[in-house]
């Protein structure tokens, strides 16, 4: 079946530091990918997301390509900030039969430090 | 106003209880979910609705039972609470094909049980 798999956590930075958090999947089809975040004691929020093979999606200064050829969808940003801190989820949504399922990663938890 | 909203936010219950958690969305969406995070921050699809049918029905107690009395409403109603089920439950909507199945959440009960 489907899965999403992004690396573990936690993940600390310094702040002006590049993050990156990877995340690499498995499909079927032709799924759409999401990067999700979830900023403390809230639910979560979408960040960006790409339709379509080498569509990049951003938002916020963060980024994240859709790879085909590696299934993979890495989130970047070149210089976080200490209101970056957060727990960030990578998603695919699916559409079949039963209709669209997505299917969220187990998160990464990102620390960003003064 | 919110998009989506959770009754209530918090929930403090004993053991062996029945409780009710509530939703409503305001987007005008047709898909509603209920999700499980554990303390690990792993986010667990529990159900799903789609115009008032249920679509998703994941592999969850039967002490755990959904109702959507219409298209902006997903109630979860849970029976003889179990130590287990301390967790923060969100609901999220979502749009059919429109968006590409991009899910805004509520912002979480959190239920402990005694």
């Amino acid at each position: 079946g489907d899965s999403v798999t992004q690396m573990e956590g936690p993940v600390t930075l310094s702040e002006e530091a590049f993050l990156t958090i990877n995340c690499t999947y498995t499909a079927t089809g032709y799924p759409s990918l999401f990067w999700y975040v979830q900023y403390p004691g809230e639910g979560l929020q979408l960040l960006l997301k790409a339709t379509k093979a080498d569509d990049k999606g951003s938002n916020k200064g963060f980024e994240a390509t859709y790879r085909k050829e590696t299934t993979s969808f890495h989130l970047e940003k070149g210089s976080v900030q200490v209101s970056d801190s957060a727990v960030y989820f990578c998603a695919l949504s699916e559409g079949n039969t039963g209709g669209f399922k997505t299917i969220f990663g187990a998160g990464t938890r990102l620390f960003v430090k003064a | 106003d919110t998009a989506v909203s959770q009754t209530p936010k918090y929930l403090v219950t004993q053991m062996g209880n029945d409780k009710s958690i509530k939703c409503e969305q305001n987007l005008g969406h047709d898909t509603m979910y209920w999700y499980k995070q554990d303390s690990k921050k792993f986010l667990k699809i529990m159900f799903s609705y789609n115009n008032k049918e249920l679509i998703i029905n994941e592999t969850v107690p039967n002490r755990f039972s959904p109702k959507s009395p219409d298209k902006a409403h997903l109630n979860l109603h849970i029976n003889s609470l179990e130590l287990g089920d301390s967790a923060v439950y969100f609901c999220a909507s979502s749009q059919t094909g429109a968006t590409r199945e991009t899910q805004y959440f509520g912002p979480g009960t959190r239920l402990l049980v005694l």
